[in-house]
C-alpha cells in the first residue's frame, strides 16, 4: 500500500522561506497526481491553498506557491508570517476516484 | 459566496447508524462532485467518500466501504453520508467538501464540519 509522506514538523523564522514536501513511499509524484495543499489551524476547517500542483485557490496570497521538486510535490512559503503557523496537509489522486492525504506537517514560525 | 453547512452529527453507540447532511449554496451544485473528509481527534485528514455531480458515480475509502454510502439530492443542493455499523474508529469531525469539477478534481471549498462520536 502506497503511503503519502510529509515532514512531521518544520520550523521557519519570520520573513524566511520554507519548502514543505509531499512524496510517496513507492514512486514519484507528478502532475498526474493533482497534488493539493491545505492549511489548518486548531479547531478550524481546512483551507485550500494550492491545487493541481500550482494553482492558488481564491484569496490565497502569492507568497504561497506549489511545484514539483524532484520526485515530490512541494509547497513553498516565502516571507513567512506568524499566522502561517499551522498544520499543512497534501493530498494526491491515486486514480479510480481515490484520494490519499499525507500525515501533515506542523509548521512553527519562530 | 460558496457555503456548505453540515448537520446530523452526534453521539451514537457502536453498531449504530447516523446520516450526515451537507446543504450547499453559492454555486451550481449539480456541476460539481462532492466529498466527505474526516479528521479523528488529534489526527490528520482522511478522505472518506466522493460522488459525481450527477450522482451516478461514487467512491469510498477501504476503511468505510460496505458501511458508509454517499448520495446527493441536486434539487435540494444537499449531499448525504449514510453511516452504518459504526465503530469507535469512526469518531471524527466530518467535513463536507466541494470539488472543482469532477471526482478526480481537487477540493476548493470546505464546510465547518460536524462531530460524530461513537461510544457506549
Amino acid at each position: 500500500q502506497t503511503v503519502v509522506t510529509q515532514e512531521p514538523s518544520f520550523s521557519v523564522s519570520p520573513g524566511g522561506t520554507v519548502t514543505l514536501t509531499c512524496g510517496l513511499t513507492s514512486g514519484s509524484v507528478s502532475i498526474t497526481y493533482y497534488p493539493s495543499w491545505y492549511q489548518q489551524t486548531p479547531g478550524q476547517a481546512p483551507r485550500t491553498l494550492i491545487y493541481n500542483t500550482n494553482t492558488r485557490s481564491s484569496g490565497v496570497p502569492d507568497r504561497f506557491s506549489g511545484s514539483i521538486l524532484g520526485n515530490k510535490a512541494a509547497l513553498t512559503i516565502t516571507g513567512a508570517q506568524a499566522d502561517d503557523e499551522s498544520d499543512y496537509y497534501c493530498v494526491l489522486y491515486m486514480g479510480s476516484g481515490i484520494w490519499v492525504f499525507g500525515g501533515g506537517t506542523k509548521l512553527t514560525v519562530l | 459566496e460558496v457555503q456548505m453547512l453540515e448537520s446530523g452529527g452526534g453521539l451514537v453507540q457502536p453498531g449504530g447508524s447516523l446520516r450526515l447532511s451537507c446543504a450547499a449554496s453559492g454555486f451550481t451544485f449539480s456541476s460539481h462532485a462532492m466529498s466527505w473528509v474526516r479528521q479523528a481527534p488529534g489526527k490528520g485528514l482522511e478522505w472518506v467518500s466522493s460522488i459525481s455531480g450527477s450522482g451516478a458515480n461514487t467512491y469510498s475509502a477501504d476503511s468505510v466501504k460496505g458501511r458508509f454510502s454517499i448520495s446527493r439530492d441536486n434539487s435540494k443542493s444537499t449531499v448525504f453520508l449514510q453511516m452504518n455499523s459504526l465503530i469507535a474508529e469512526d469518531t471524527a469531525v466530518y467535513y463536507c467538501a466541494k470539488r472543482v469539477s469532477g471526482t478526480n478534481s481537487p477540493t476548493d471549498y470546505w464546510g465547518q464540519g460536524t462531530l460524530v462520536t461513537v461510544s457506549s
